[in-house]
């Protein structure tokens, strides 16, 4: 079945350091990607989202780009800040039913300090 | 604009007690409405999803049940709670289309002593 992998975290960087958090995914047919932000104590909220390959998504200075031939979909940040430590989700759209049901990775950590 | 609420926000309720958690949807109607847990330190396992009043459709045997007994209404209850039904529950909807996001509510943190 459909599945999406995320890299172990906690990632650890310092304030204004480059991100990247791996995201691979395994799915029959082309499902829609999704990054979700999950801070301390609350609910997801929608990060950014590609619908096809070669889109990119962005929000706040993430950006994600769906990469059908490698089935990826990293999410980069070029200056994170403390106030981005979070868990990260990323997410794909299950096609093998016929409602709009993700399939979301084991999410990753970051923390960031200053 | 459309927004979802869920509460209580904590519950700490003993073993073997009754649990019901409410989750409405405002500015929309006939959305999908999920129900997930996610443990301390893991990923969401999705619980329920519901497409529309009275249809639920299961995705893991527990000791937990959902209802839907109005449009933008999810309701998740438990007759009696075990130790294991601790952790973090999330409500969520969409759209109903293929490819859409989910939008989540805050939460709810329930500990089972």
């Amino acid at each position: 079945g459909d599945s999406v992998t995320q890299m172990e975290g906690p990632v650890t960087l310092s304030e204004e350091a480059f991100l990247t958090i791996n995201c691979t995914y395994t799915a029959t047919g082309y499902p829609s990607l999704f990054w979700y932000v999950q801070y301390p104590g609350e609910g997801l909220q929608l990060l950014l989202k590609a619908t096809k390959a070669d889109d990119k998504g962005s929000n706040k200075g993430f950006e994600a780009t769906y990469r059908k031939e490698t089935t990826s979909f990293h999410l980069e940040k070029g200056s994170v800040q403390v106030s981005d430590s979070a868990v990260y989700f990323c997410a794909l759209s299950d096609l093998s039913y016929n409602t709009d049901k993700l399939i979301f990775g084991t999410g990753t950590r970051l923390q960031v300090f200053p | 604009s459309q927004t979802i609420h869920q509460w209580p926000a904590t519950l700490v309720q003993p073993v073997g007690s009754p649990l019901s958690l409410e989750c409405t949807v405002e500015g929309t109607s006939n959305p999908n409405l999920y129900w997930y847990r996610q443990a301390a330190g893991r990923g969401l396992q999705l619980l329920f999803y519901s497409v529309g009043i009275g249809q639920i459709s299961s995705e893991v045997p527990q000791n937990l049940s959902a209802s839907r007994p109005q449009d933008r209404q999810f309701i998740l209850s438990s007759k009696k709670l075990l130790l294991s039904d601790s952790g973090f529950y999330l409500c969520a909807w969409s759209g109903g289309q293929r490819n859409q996001p989910q939008h989540f509510g805050d939460g709810t943190r329930l500990s089972i002593l």
